[in-house]
């Protein structure tokens, strides 16, 4: 079964760090470029940061840049977004998500998602 | 700058047939779309790509209910035989070199 499973989450004080996991199953993850993606409460999708299957490449929200780096590593399957100097704006739920390779039909496409973990940015 | 718009609310009746609308922004009329649903409290589904000559590819396990369509710069999504669990967010998204969009979502309410 294809799965995304998303890890780290909690409760964190403004200007503090976390660093968000995301565990991959069933797929080839190295052939994969990858998104991470928020939404905050009672709000809509905030597409934050994509990774190329090798990690050569990476691009961010401007809202997030210098703060949020994305990274994965192939061998263990996983995708990680390491967030600092966290702000009570960045309260919300975080997931990760496959884009379609290119060739297939879903390319470009989040054709795959992760049931979510919640950042909470309060003191 | 490419956006999409969608509108924020839709409502229809068990039973019937609905159709949401995402336009892309001008000059952008010939890109892909993504739709996504997100049910009450859960994450997102895949429900398929729908490129610009209205072809598209569903997700695993998406009933033939969902269809998809273009039009100039307008996606369009149509769920028919209209179920309580369609109620939903509606979501489009597309991409460009290094930047990912999504539309302010629909949400759905079945009557």
């Amino acid at each position: 079964e294809v799965q995304l499973v998303e890890s780290g989450g909690g409760l964190v004080h403004p200007g503090g760090s976390l660093r968000l996991s995301c565990a991959a199953s069933g797929f080839s993850f190295s052939f994969y470029w990858m998104s991470w993606v928020r939404q905050a409460p009672g709000k809509g999708l905030e597409w934050l940061a994509n990774i190329k299957h090798d990690g050569s490449e990476k691009y961010y929200v401007d809202s997030v840049k210098g703060r949020f780096t994305i990274s994965r590593d192939n061998a263990k399957n996983s995708l990680y977004l390491q967030m600092s100097s966290l702000r009570a704006e960045d309260t919300a739920v975080y997931y990760c998500a496959r884009v379609g390779v290119f060739g297939s039909g879903t390319y470009g496409s989040m054709d795959v998602w992760g049931q979510g973990t919640t950042v909470t940015v309060s003191s | 700058q490419l956006v999409l718009t969608q509108s924020p609310s839709a409502s229809a009746s068990l039973g019937a047939s609905v159709n949401f609308t995402c336009t892309l922004s001008s000059g952008h009329s010939n890109y892909a779309i993504a739709w996504h649903q997100q049910q009450p409290e859960k994450g997102p589904r895949y429900l398929m790509k729908l490129n610009s000559d209205g072809s598209h590819t569903k997700g695993d396990g998406i009933p033939d209910r969902f269809s998809g369509s273009s039009s100039g710069a307008e996606r369009y999504l149509t769920i028919s035989s209209l179920q309580s669990e369609d109620e939903a967010d509606y979501y489009c998204q597309t991409w460009g070199t290094g930047i990912v969009v999504f539309g302010g979502g629909t949400k759905l309410t079945v009557l």
